[in-house]
């Protein structure tokens, strides 16, 4: 099983600001089979990137996503306020499709 | 436009069974592969079972292997997990999904495990 483990836990910045996520992963995820997430309260999931660099149908271009191997980044150009929820990282490069435990970014 | 409804949560008490569906709309159901994920109150997600397009490919992640079925059926667009011998631990909303990652999400189905 590959492990997924996303730092910060918590990220605290102001809107206008870039935020990096990082999710690192316990081995390589090959094809870059690796996808990300964001959910805000009360709500689903919404799939922000796949193929750890494709921007998922209507996800605006301050997001972006890099990496391969076991390290991969999200990054957010400049925060906006709607930006601010949880971030969570996914592999499916083999079953089981992992999680990471997710980082929160909180409005500073 | 893409709908997936869940519905079949409720309180349960351990050891007991429910059956989840989820009814899919606005795409093609029977060319995707379909997942159930979960998460727990104030938790992260979890990835829980996968079935491929036609049925004949499924897996579980090991927290509950042995206890849930994956299932679907492709004339009817829906899809099913079948849970057993439920532990308090299992408590959790229960998304259905497409595909591997998932594109697109259901809004959820609560199940919960108590006494």
């Amino acid at each position: 099983e590959i492990v997924l483990m996303q730092s910060p836990g918590t990220l605290s910045l102001s809107p206008g600001e870039r935020a990096t996520l990082s999710c690192r992963a316990s081995q390589s995820v090959s094809s870059s089979y690796l996808a990300w997430y964001q959910q805000k309260p009360g709500q689903a999931p919404r799939l922000l990137i796949y193929g750890a660099s494709s921007r998922a149908t209507g996800i605006p271009d301050r997001f972006s996503g890099s990496g391969s191997g076991t390290d991969f980044t999200l990054t957010i150009s400049r925060l906006e306020p709607e930006d601010f929820a949880v971030y969570y990282c996914q592999q499916y490069a083999g079953s089981p499709f992992t999680f990471g435990q997710g980082t929160r970014l909180e409005i500073k | 436009q893409v709908h997936l409804v869940e519905s079949g949560g409720g309180l349960v008490k351990p050891g007991g069974s429910l059956r989840l569906s989820c009814a899919a709309s606005g795409f093609a159901f029977s060319d995707y592969y379909m997942s159930w994920i979960r998460q727990a109150p104030g938790k992260g997600l979890e990835w829980v079972s996968y079935i491929n397009s036609v049925g004949s490919t499924v897996d579980y992640a090991d927290s509950v292997k042995g206890r849930f079925t994956i299932s679907r059926d492709n004339a009817r667009n829906s899809l099913y997990l079948q849970v057993n011998s439920l532990r308090p631990e299992d408590t959790a909303v229960y998304y259905c999904a497409t595909g591997r990652y998932s594109s697109y999400w259901g809004q959820g189905t609560l199940v919960t495990v108590s006494s």
